[in-house]
């Protein structure tokens, strides 16, 4: 089956700042690559998503980048502020959906 | 949008109880739902994949025994964890999928005493 990391496990950034976080997967049937944020107790919400025909989708502030080939994709927030503090997940999907193991993003006031 | 809804939110039983746990879409027809499993400060770990009208698929490590999942329409799948034990104590999300994406549920965090 599929296997997807994610790195780094916790990111600590000053406001303002941004912030990478960076996934792998392993089975090149995957096409599609959501992004979630989650709070505390609450169910994922999802940020940006990108779609294997294409290479990079921005959305304000927030990026994803895909290359299909070396099988990774990062996410990209620029300007980060204290409410972006959460833990992020990277999922990989051909007809289930398979999680990262999560990034707990602090940015400092 | 896509609303999923999850029921209960909250539950606590004794050891050796069964509960069951509902998933709806609400505004869309779902032939696939999720059922995720995450315990604190960790990722969600897919338990299975729920198909309306025939049998659910278990990942491995999964007792199918154990959560007793029924999709019988359209628009609701549930999961019943039976005999539960203190172990089995975890926040459960449900998602349904629509096209290429899911939508998830609230989750449902059970305590077994």
């Amino acid at each position: 089956g599929e296997n997807v990391e994610q790195h780094p496990s916790t990111l600590s950034v000053q406001e303002g700042d941004s912030a990478v976080i960076k996934c792998t997967y392993s089975d090149s049937a995957s096409n599609y690559f959501p992004w979630y944020k989650q709070e505390l107790g609450k169910r994922p919400q999802l940020i940006i998503d990108i779609r294997s025909n294409v290479g990079e989708k921005k959305d304000q502030r927030i990026a994803v980048t895909l290359n299909k080939t070396a099988k990774h994709f990062s996410l990209h927030i620029t300007e980060t502020q204290p409410e972006d503090s959460a833990v992020y997940f990277c999922a990989a999907s051909y007809d289930k959906f398979y999680f990262g193991s999560g990034t707990k993003l602090n940015v400092k006031p | 949008g896509a609303v999923v809804s999850q029921h209960p939110s909250r539950v606590i039983c004794k050891s050796g109880t069964s509960v069951k746990i509902e998933c709806r879409s609400l505004d869309f027809q779902a032939t696939t739902m999720f059922w995720y499993r995450q315990f604190p400060k960790k990722s969600l770990m897919l338990m299975a994949t729920s198909n309306e009208g025939s049998k659910a698929t278990y990942e491995q490590g999964v007792e199918k025994d154990k959560f007793l999942i029924n999709h019988a329409s359209l628009t609701l799948s549930t999961l019943t964890v039976t005999s539960a034990h203190p172990e089995d104590s975890s926040f459960y999300i449900c998602s349904a999928r629509r096209s290429y994406e899911q939508f998830f549920g609230p989750g449902t965090r059970l305590t077994v005493l």
